[in-house]
């Protein structure tokens, strides 16, 4: 595709159960980024990927956060037992690699709802 | 670590010219950036500075003073599409990623 994009676009699921949100990124772009935007708040940095190796997963909040990417392409982000704290939009960004992420490419982002 | 202080709401009219102000604290700098988000949407990339002075991108200008740690977006000839959220943003320490300030709402009217 010509952009970033990720499923599902909404998300409401029960406290305590696992979600995977997934990020499709732009064709040939080695790096790809995961950020959270809580209601009324910035961008919180998550996770990068170079390829498929995660050098800085420095933003994980916590241990029932995990993010994985396969292919060079496709991400996904997995939080377990979620909790209501969890609730934000997460997005997904993409560069063309380290030396471009300057110029990040936001996905749509997928709302999540812990209820 | 990183601090990065911008105004949560700003209002303008048509026509107008409005500076949006960014101030920032952080170990080891590699570059300000500002992106603009419309409500539900996602953020786009605006302007990167890692020089001082000014940079231009038609009605919108960057300025970076790296001594004084601030920024400022200046949007010019104010359009109803210019209402948005304005993100100031610095790359981390390991210069990996961006670390964002809360976003300044401007609200343009006629």
């Amino acid at each position: 595709g010509a952009g970033v994009s990720q499923s599902p676009s909404n998300k409401v699921t029960e406290k305590g159960k696992d979600v995977e949100l997934r990020c499709d990124p732009i064709s040939g772009h080695t790096a790809l980024y995961w950020y959270r935007q809580r209601l009324g708040q910035g961008l919180e940095f998550l996770i990068y990927f170079q390829g498929n190796s995660a050098p800085d997963k420095s933003g994980l909040p916590s241990d029932r956060f995990s993010a994985e990417r396969t292919g060079e392409s496709v991400s996904t982000l997995t939080i377990q037992r979620t909790q209501q704290e969890d609730s934000a939009v997460y997005l997904c960004a993409s560069s063309q690699d380290r030396e471009s992420s300057y110029e990040q490419y936001f996905g749509p982002g997928t709302r999540l709802t812990v209820t | 670590g990183q601090n990065i202080d911008q105004p949560t709401e700003m209002t303008a009219t048509e026509g107008a010219i409005v500076q949006i102000n960014c101030t920032y604290q952080t170990s080891g700098f590699n570059g300000l950036f500002w992106y603009q988000q419309h409500a539900g949407e996602a953020p786009t990339f605006l302007s990167y500075n890692v020089l001082d002075g000014l940079e231009e991108k038609g009605r919108f200008s960057s300025f970076l003073s790296r001594s004084k740690g601030y920024s400022y977006l200046l949007l010019k000839e104010l359009q109803m599409k210019d209402s948005a959220s304005y993100l100031c943003a610095v790359f981390n320490q390991a210069g990996t990623a961006l670390i964002f300030g809360k976003g300044t709402t401007l609200s343009v009217s006629s």
